[in-house]
């Protein structure tokens, strides 16, 4: 079945530095991606998207691209903030009877000191 | 937009008890998620829902589990009996249930089982 594999965490970065959190996917067809964020107790919400190969998505100085020759969609972002410390989470969409549901990742903690 | 509405946002009750669990989707949307979130599973769909039908209650953990949808606004998880290990975060999620469409998060219910 489809599935997303994340890096594990936590990542720690200090201040200003760069970040890559990998992202791989096994999927049949041609799936969306997304990236979610959760900030201390808060819910998940959406970060940015992408609906087909080639594709970046990108929102507040982060971005990912949709790369289906190696079925990937890594997040990155240039330089850091205290608070972008939260736990990220890569999903695909995934079509089951018609509906879709989201298969989501175990989630990357990231911990940004000043 | 009042967003995904979750009640109660905190439920402390002793083993043995039943809860009921709440959820209020966003206008419009016609898919429903719950999910339930804890440190040593991470995050993991329960059940969802298209239109008010449960099209994947796969993720139920056992009988003790129920789920209903009984219109396009409202809908509730309930455990009965409820056991410390059912201790956790438990979110619902709407969306459009379209494939490249979002799911928007409640800010959950913190469920402690004593």
């Amino acid at each position: 079945g489809n599935s997303v594999t994340q890096m594990e965490g936590p990542v720690t970065l200090s201040e200003e530095a760069f970040l890559t959190i990998n992202c791989t996917y096994t999927a049949t067809g041609y799936p969306s991606l997304f990236w979610y964020v959760q900030y201390p107790g808060e819910g998940l919400q959406l970060l940015l998207k992408a609906t087909k190969a080639d594709d970046k998505g990108s929102n507040k100085g982060f971005e990912a691209t949709y790369r289906k020759e190696t079925t990937s969609f890594h997040l990155e972002k240039g330089s850091v903030q205290v608070s972008d410390s939260a736990v990220y989470f890569c999903a695909l969409s995934d079509l089951v009877d018609s509906s879709y549901k989201l298969i989501f990742g175990s989630g990357t903690r990231l911990l940004v000191r000043p | 937009d009042a967003g995904v509405i979750q009640s109660p946002r905190h439920e402390v009750t002793e083993m043995g008890q039943e809860v009921t669990l709440r959820c209020k989707p966003i206008s419009g949307h016609n898919s429903l998620f719950w999910y339930r979130q804890t440190m040593m599973r991470g995050l993991e769909l329960l059940i969802y829902f298209n239109n008010n039908v449960p099209i994947d209650d796969s993720g139920m953990p056992e009988d003790r589990f129920s789920a209903k949808m009984p219109n396009a606004s409202f809908s509730t998880l309930k455990i009965q009996p409820s056991e410390p290990r059912d201790s956790a975060v438990y979110f619902c999620a709407s969306s459009r249930g379209q494939g490249n469409n979002e799911q928007f998060f409640g800010p959950g219910t913190r469920l402690t089982v004593l």
